[in-house]
């Protein structure tokens, strides 16, 4: 069975500090790759995404992150945080075909706190 | 343009009782899944459904829980004979009619069983 591992569960921070949150994942086939964040009191929305082509994704509020498939991986980044970055983020992927079509699977999330 | 749509954002059952839980897709979404999320854990895919049809129900319990998307009206997750390891976050998401599509995610409904 596919996994999604978040390997920070609380990331603490001071504004303009950069951020980068691992997550890897096992499965060797096509994969579909999502970051979602949370923020306090709100539902699940979209940061950015990998299907194919350029592994260089860049997302909204100037989040991006790096497909290497050689390493399993897709780690988001921000160069500069702000206060208003504080909440959960989770990584989740989807296989691109078979019988699991349609399910994602996520990471434990990793809570990020930035202090003004 | 209205997102997906969940309800009851919170719900408090007795164990022993059913709990209803609804969820209303984007428009032109055909495709709704439901995850859960337990306490301090991702969360987990239970079921994946088009229009009267379920795709995929792998995730799902086998005892007490079931999930229906009919022709008209909202996709229902039920549970039967609550217990209280079935408090969690239940989330629901949509998609249009397509795999490589993105699901987009409700505000959830948290289910507390006393």
């Amino acid at each position: 069975a596919q996994s999604v591992s978040q390997h920070n569960h609380h990331v603490i921070l001071s504004e303009a500090a950069s951020l980068e949150l691992g997550c890897n994942y096992s499965y060797g086939g096509t994969v579909n790759l999502f970051w979602y964040v949370q923020y306090p009191g709100q539902h699940l929305q979209l940061l950015l995404k990998y299907f194919s082509g350029d592994p260089l994704v860049k997302g909204i509020k100037g989040f991006e992150a790096e497909f290497i498939k050689s390493k399993f991986s897709f780690n988001l980044r921000k160069p500069s945080v702000q206060w208003s970055d504080t909440a959960e983020y989770f990584c989740a992927v989807n296989a691109g075909r078979g019988s699991t079509l349609g399910r994602l699977y996520f990471g434990r999330g990793t809570q990020l706190t930035v202090w003004p | 343009n209205a997102g997906v749509m969940q309800n009851p954002r919170h719900l408090v059952r007795r164990r022993g009782q059913e709990a209803r839980l609804r969820c209303s897709p984007m428009k032109g979404h055909s495709h709704v899944y439901w995850y859960r999320q337990l306490p301090e854990e991702g969360l987990k895919f239970m079921v994946y459904l088009q229009k009267e049809n379920i795709i995929d129900e792998s995730g799902m319990p086998k005892e007490r829980f079931s999930a229906e998307f009919p022709k008209e009206g909202p996709s229902i997750l039920r549970i039967q004979q609550v217990v209280r390891g079935d408090s969690a976050a239940y989330f629901c998401a949509s998609s249009p009619p397509s795999f490589q599509e993105t699901q987009y995610f409700g505000p959830g409904t948290r289910l507390l069983v006393l």
